[in-house]
């Protein structure tokens, strides 16, 4: 079974902290996706990566980046953390080929006070 | 417009009904769908994949309207278990493959 394992579940950090969320997958998936959804927006996407050292923006990378040094994982980083950036913080993998389902890893709920 | 919409709901229904969601979708362009399940303050999980045919797992049944270009999910005998947001989710053809998940749909099954 595909595992999807995000370092926090919850964490609290303050205005203006470089703020590191880090996901790993074990089923040597292609591409791996941070989402970041709010109640009424539902999922976002802000970056992906299709191999690693590969990355695209998704439709809100600002604010953010991220890094894939190894095939497993993908680091979101939140360069300057704002208060705008609390929110719930999903990553997913999926295999390279052709249209896949997504696997979820469990979510870190992020609070920037 | 949005790429993808779903009417938020709640849907609330008793045990044993049978209940129906829609998700339109704007690109014609759409090859691949999805239903996903995401319980509260939990990640979303595959539900499942929706094909051209349409097809049934147990009490749910997907279908897919390439002319009116939406998707249905259908539950039969509503389980209280079956409380949870409905995501559909939409990848165009080609390209890079990323997918589109709609807002959700929420469904509420009381006794």
């Amino acid at each position: 079974d595909v595992k999807v394992t995000q370092s926090s579940r919850y964490l609290v950090k303050r205005t203006g902290e470089k703020v590191f969320l880090e996901c790993v997958q074990d089923m040597d998936h292609e591409n791996m996706f941070w989402y970041r959804q709010d109640p009424g927006l539902g999922l976002r996407l802000i970056y992906f990566s299709y191999d690693v050292k590969m990355k695209e923006k998704g439709d809100i990378p600002e604010g953010y980046s991220v890094s894939r040094e190894k095939k497993e994982r993908f680091s979101l980083i939140l360069e300057s953390a704002s208060t705008n950036q609390t929110s719930m913080y999903l990553c997913a993998s999926s295999p390279g080929t052709g249209v896949q389902p997504q696997h979820f890893g469990d979510g870190t709920r992020l609070s920037i006070l | 417009r949005k790429e993808v919409e779903q009417d938020p709901g709640p849907f609330n229904v008793p045990e044993g009904a049978t209940v129906a969601f829609n998700c339109t979708y704007s690109n014609s362009a759409s090859q691949s769908f999805f239903w996903y399940r995401q319980d509260c303050r939990k990640e979303p999980k595959l539900l499942m994949s929706v094909y051209s045919s349409g097809n049934e797992d147990g009490r749910f049944t997907a279908q897919l309207n390439r002319a009116s270009q939406y998707i249905s999910l259908l539950i039969r005998d509503s389980k209280l278990s079956d409380s949870a947001t409905y995501l559909c989710v939409v990848t165009l053809s080609g390209g890079s493959y990323i997918p589109t998940f709609g807002r959700g749909t929420s469904l509420i099954v009381h006794p």
